[in-house]
């Protein structure tokens, strides 16, 4: 069954630094997402990404992210000059949303820690 | 702002018993979906209710929308030790494309 990837696992960087979250979308879905979750926090929405442009951000996502789609298959998160408070998992989602289908479908997670 | 609200925030029960968890949102909805996440882990779908549909099944799951009072309630029948995890209800609203998620259930199935 086609599944959502992300990679690395775990990325441990120092504050200041930038680093590049990495997902493969369900091939044939459209829509992409990110969302994190900070340590017993609920889930929260970053950004959705249709048709190689923002469709939809969060408060959250101000100048310090940036999404891209650089390939056909790829979907990445850039986080500029990271944070403490930007330790948290990070999980890509992908939906095919077409014929009302709305479910999102999430990969495994990139657990970033910022030192 | 829109939000599922989950209750209770923890239950644990045996093996076999059935286990209920309710949702509670703000505002009008296009469809509500319930995700489980084993701890450290990604997120599963479970099951998707749209507005105009009062009740739900996949499997053991059953799920229910009442739009009158803006709340669902997941029912997972027979329930097994790999149910233990925690549940989340998440709503769209109409137009809109991103989940909001409430804090979650954590399960604990007793064997």
């Amino acid at each position: 069954e086609p599944e959502v990837t992300q990679t690395p696992s775990h990325q441990v960087t120092q504050m200041g630094q930038e680093v590049i979250l990495r997902c493969v979308p369900i091939s044939n879905h459209l829509y992409f997402y990110w969302y994190r979750q900070i340590l017993g926090q609920k889930v929260e929405f970053l950004v959705s990404f249709y048709n190689n442009e923002i469709s939809e951000k969060s408060e959250i996502f101000d100048d310090q992210f940036s999404v891209e789609r650089p390939d056909g298959s790829n979907f990445t998160l850039k986080i500029r000059s990271t944070k403490l408070e930007d330790s948290a998992m990070y999980f890509c989602a992908s939906s095919p949303r077409t014929g009302g289908s709305y479910e999102q479908y999430f990969g495994p997670g990139t657990r970033l820690t910022v030192t | 702002s829109q939000q599922g609200e989950e209750d209770p925030q923890a239950l644990s029960i045996q093996e076999g018993e059935n286990a209920t968890m309710n949702c509670s949102y703000k505002t009008s909805i296009n469809n509500l979906q319930w995700y489980r996440q084993n701890s450290g882990r990604g997120l599963v779908h479970l099951i998707l209710i749209r507005s105009n549909e009062r009740e739900k099944h996949s499997g053991r799951l059953r799920v229910t929308l009442d739009t009158s009072k803006k709340s669902s309630s997941l029912l997972i029948t027979a329930s097994r030790a790999a149910d233990t995890a925690s549940y989340f209800c998440a709503t769209v609203r109409q137009g809109a494309q991103k989940l909001v998620f409430g804090q979650g259930t954590r399960l604990t199935i007793n064997p």
